[in-house]
């Protein structure tokens, strides 16, 4: 069966701290995307990767296509920061237009 | 440019009613989706489309209907409303299949 499992659900981090949201997933993608859901209900499309690493401004993505692992990581972190992070695959062979998503993993900054 | 618009943001329906939920682009984006998030799971696709006067099932498509007869519009029909349907639901578009996708801001519909 393909799956997305996110690991942590929940994490409360202080202000400042470093912040590592992991996702696996059980069989080969083509593309995996890093998702942001505000506590308003808005997602926003942070990332999309299929290999190697991507940066913007304080978020990192990295993804291990061998271990079928990514990480995003969040630097010097913000009570703004606050929200649902959620990742979504696109599993090889199957179709383009679906992803499969994971359940999410709520990141709460306090200042 | 709004990106993708949805409306209503919020409804109560009761069962048996019907109702269509409203998505808009402005992007000239080919391909449309429509998700439903329940509480602590993933989301899940509905229906999608790849440009005008085509459209496909996604995972969880029984109990909606769609159609798109412009690029623009694509709104997702509800024919006999039923509790299993109270959720949120997401539209959202991308110019390419591979490309990430633009989410609107979600119509919360609770059916009692």
């Amino acid at each position: 069966k393909n799956e997305v499992e996110q690991s942590p659900q929940n994490l409360t981090a202080q202000e400042g701290e470093f912040i590592t949201i992991n996702c696996s997933y059980s069989v080969g993608i083509s593309a995996l995307h890093w998702l942001q859901q505000h506590p308003g209900g808005g997602i926003v499309s942070l990332f999309m990767l299929s290999s190697g690493k991507k940066k913007h401004g304080r978020l990192i993505a990295t993804i291990n296509i061998q271990e079928k692992h990514s990480s995003l990581h969040i630097t010097a972190s913000h009570p703004r920061d606050s929200a649902v992070y959620i990742c979504a695959v696109r599993f090889s062979g199957g179709s383009n237009y679906k992803l499969t998503f994971g359940k999410g993993t709520l990141l709460t900054v306090n200042p | 440019n709004a990106g993708v618009t949805q409306t209503p943001k919020f409804r109560i329906l009761k069962i048996g009613q019907s109702m269509t939920l409203q998505c808009a682009q402005d992007m000239n984006h080919n391909y449309m989706y429509w998700y439903r998030q329940d509480p602590g799971m993933g989301l899940k696709l509905i229906y999608y489309s790849v440009g005008a006067g085509i459209t496909d099932k996604g995972e969880v498509p029984n109990g909606y209907n769609v159609s798109r007869s412009t690029t623009e519009d694509f709104p997702l029909r509800l024919e006999l409303a039923a509790p299993s349907q109270t959720s949120v639901y997401f539209c959202a578009s991308s110019d390419n299949p591979l490309d990430p996708q633009f989410f609107g801001p979600g119509t919360r519909l609770t059916v009692l």
